[in-house]
């Protein structure tokens, strides 16, 4: 089975600083995906970026890019510069073959930036 | 635009109804899902699709159902057997080809609460 862990609650940033939100997986799955979301108050979920098992290099998407590190089953999102419309909820998820597709989600982490 | 819809955005249901939950997407994907968010709390999976006039359980099915007749469309109905039902509903879909590094794509939620 596939499992995403999230052991940040509560993050609070000042504007302008880096911040680092952890995730680390476990799956028996030999290749699979994963996925960073963005949730704001408003309730949707934004994706933001994406990497591959077999990607050689971590994968950036503007002010996000990921952090993987497979040995250690991790893959954490960092945002540089953060900025207050950054404040929302995180969510790591990862999808497998032998998961049939399906989105695994953590249990997410909430991110205040402060002015 | 290309999208998912929800509908409603807000739903009150009495105890011991039946109440069913729209989707609908024209994304032209293969594949949808539902999913469960209580406050705090990550996503978990109620029921997906691959395929037209095809689904499967996820992690808490029980005290759902839903149907796939159309490939735009996948309701889900939430029975009187879910002991507890209120909650944020979230509806997303996703190509099928390209299983791992495909997003998933969500509709901006309903949130049900039993009265």
């Amino acid at each position: 089975a596939q499992k995403i862990t999230q052991t940040q609650p509560g993050m609070f940033v000042q504007e302008k600083e880096a911040v680092t939100l952890d995730c680390t997986y476990d799956t028996s799955d030999p290749s699979y995906g994963l996925f960073w979301y963005k949730q704001p108050s408003s309730g949707e979920m934004i994706f933001l970026i994406y990497q591959g098992s077999y990607d050689q290099q971590n994968a950036t998407e503007g002010r996000y890019s990921l952090n993987f590190q497979k040995a250690r089953k991790s893959a954490n999102l960092v945002i540089s510069a953060s900025q207050l419309g950054d404040s929302a909820m995180y969510f790591c998820a990862m999808s497998g073959i032998q998961g049939a597709q399906k989105l695994v989600f953590g249990q997410g982490t909430r991110l205040t930036i402060n002015p | 635009d290309g999208g998912i819809t929800q509908s409603p955005k807000y739903l009150f249901r009495k105890e011991g109804q039946n109440v069913t939950l729209s989707c609908e997407q024209n994304l032209n994907h293969d594949a949808m899902y539902w999913y469960r968010q209580d406050p705090g709390q990550g996503l978990r999976l109620i029921y997906y699709s691959q395929i037209v006039n095809d689904f499967q359980k996820g992690d808490i099915a029980e005290g759902y159902s839903v149907s796939r007749e159309k490939k735009e469309s996948f309701p889900l109905t939430v029975t009187s057997a879910q002991k507890n039902p209120t909650a944020f509903y979230l509806c997303a879909s996703s190509l099928r080809d390209t299983p791992l590094n495909t997003e998933a794509f969500f509709g901006q939620g309903t949130r049900l609460t039993v009265v």
